[in-house]
């Protein structure tokens, strides 16, 4: 079965930094594109970010381009986040999906960006 | 950026009966390569989305056959023909097309 599983949240200062960690197995990890997705308390969806199998592409939301990295690992089957600048509208539970369009869910870590 | 409404944003249902949600976006959908990159995903309260549908009709592994999709271009739409108590929760669309990637407001269907 396919598993993911988000780590490295909680809570930080604005303007502070965190790395999300999210661990794959159960399929080919270097095979498939890897996406974050985040979703705000009680609001929906929000696209954050895509990398390619080798990490050679890179895609991000312009709300965040500039202030978070998307990478991955395929020898440790880990895609990362590091989330730089962080803004308090960063709040949010952060989920890593399989594939560019997101096929399986983790079941998300919670950042909450509070002074 | 592509934007995704969904209507209704509401959708009271009866078990048994059918349900049907719409999506509709900005700009056509279809891609250079002849796919339309159109997903719908259900989210129940307290767990993370899953993948219902994808490329407008295909269905997700373990997806239940009452689940189809349909619809072209710039409209789309999710049916449930019979609603199930495990059916509530709330669906988004989502575009794959370009990037952003971008998701509709969501339904949430109440029994």
């Amino acid at each position: 079965d396919v598993q993911l599983v988000e780590s490295g949240g909680g809570l930080v200062q604005p303007g502070g930094s965190l790395r999300l960690s999210c661990a794959a197995s159960g399929f080919s990890f270097s095979s498939h594109w890897m996406t974050w997705v985040r979703q705000a308390p009680g609001k929906g969806l929000e696209w954050v970010a895509n990398v390619k199998e080798d990490g050679g592409e890179e895609y991000y939301l312009d709300s965040v381009n500039g202030r978070f990295t998307i990478s991955r690992d395929n020898a440790k089957r880990s895609l990362y986040l590091q989330m730089d600048s962080l803004r308090v509208e960063d709040t949010a539970v952060y989920y890593c999906a399989r594939g560019m369009n997101p096929h399986n869910w983790g079941q998300g870590t919670l950042v909450i960006v509070s002074s | 950026d592509i934007v995704m409404t969904q209507t209704p944003l509401t959708s009271p249902v009866t078990l048994g009966q059918p349900a049907s949600i719409s999506c509709s976006s900005s700009e056509s959908l279809v891609y250079s390569d002849g796919n339309t990159y159109l997903s719908w995903f259900h989210q129940r309260p307290g767990q993370p989305p899953r993948l219902l549908i994808y490329k407008i009709s295909t269905r997700f592994s373990g997806v239940p056959d009452r689940f189809s999709g349909s619809g072209a271009g710039t409209d789309f739409t999710l049916k449930i023909s019979r609603v199930e108590t495990e059916d509530v929760g709330v669906y988004f669309c989502m575009q794959a097309k370009q990037f952003p990637y971008t998701f509709g407001q969501g339904t949430k269907l109440e029994i």
